[in-house]
């Protein structure tokens, strides 16, 4: 059983730049959430997405969007890149229902902006 | 003030010795209480999860929640060194994940 992957491991983009992020979440996982995982900080939320909605949004600027596809698979899109956005960008599933919001995340993809 | 306080560390301990981690929050209204940990570079891995107050143990591992102090611990035992991570706290704040900064744990031979 295949856990969350995402794509790219790792990417290096120019500020003012658009990068799109890949995540396809545990078989059997239908909620997808993506975190911005600063050096040396833990996890900040960015958003949460069920049914192809944005469920849930954390304290993050509008250049983060994103979306869900039929098969649950989700993007991360950010536009005109700052420095600051660079990070390691994690997403998590889970199965609807959990009583505790347990969360199972991917590898990560380390966005570098220059 | 952050939702989560959590040290950073680094904590280094000698092998076989007993470690504690600790977090403090703020939110009064958080219920289930989560360590994580992450491997360098990997991403986050679920250890355990208490709903409310009270202990659980698992293996080596025992988690501890004190709702009336609004602080979290995670122990454990004979520390080795695949131990070396770092340890995140989190709570569930709806339908997100609240994380601590992260403790660095080197476990030395």
């Amino acid at each position: 059983d295949a856990g969350v992957t995402q794509s790219p491991t790792h990417l290096i983009k120019t500020r003012g730049q658009q990068v799109t992020l890949r995540c396809s979440p545990k078989s059997g996982h239908d909620t997808v959430s993506w975190y911005q995982q600063a050096l040396g900080q833990g996890p900040q939320f960015i958003f949460q997405y069920y049914e192809e909605e944005e469920r849930q949004r954390g304290n993050f600027p509008d250049r983060f969007s994103g979306h869900q596809f039929p098969n649950y698979s989700s993007e991360l899109n950010v536009n005109a890149l700052l420095l600051g956005d660079s990070a390691l960008y994690l997403c998590a599933s889970s199965p609807l229902g959990t009583s505790y919001n347990e969360q199972f995340f991917g590898p990560g993809t380390r966005l570098t902006v220059l | 003030q952050k939702e989560v306080e959590q040290d950073p560390g680094p904590l280094s301990v000698p092998e076989g010795a007993i470690v504690s981690l600790n977090c403090t929050y703020s939110n009064s209204a958080f219920q289930y209480f989560m360590w994580y940990r992450q491997y360098s570079r990997k991403g986050p891995e679920l250890l355990m999860y208490t709903y409310s107050s009270g202990n659980k143990e698992d293996g080596r591992f025992t988690a501890q929640v004190d709702k009336s102090s609004k602080y979290i611990s995670l122990f454990i035992r004979d520390s080795q060194p695949s131990d070396s991570a770092t340890y995140l706290c989190a709570m569930n704040g709806g339908n997100k994940l609240v994380f601590g900064a992260g403790t660095i744990l080197r476990v030395k031979s």
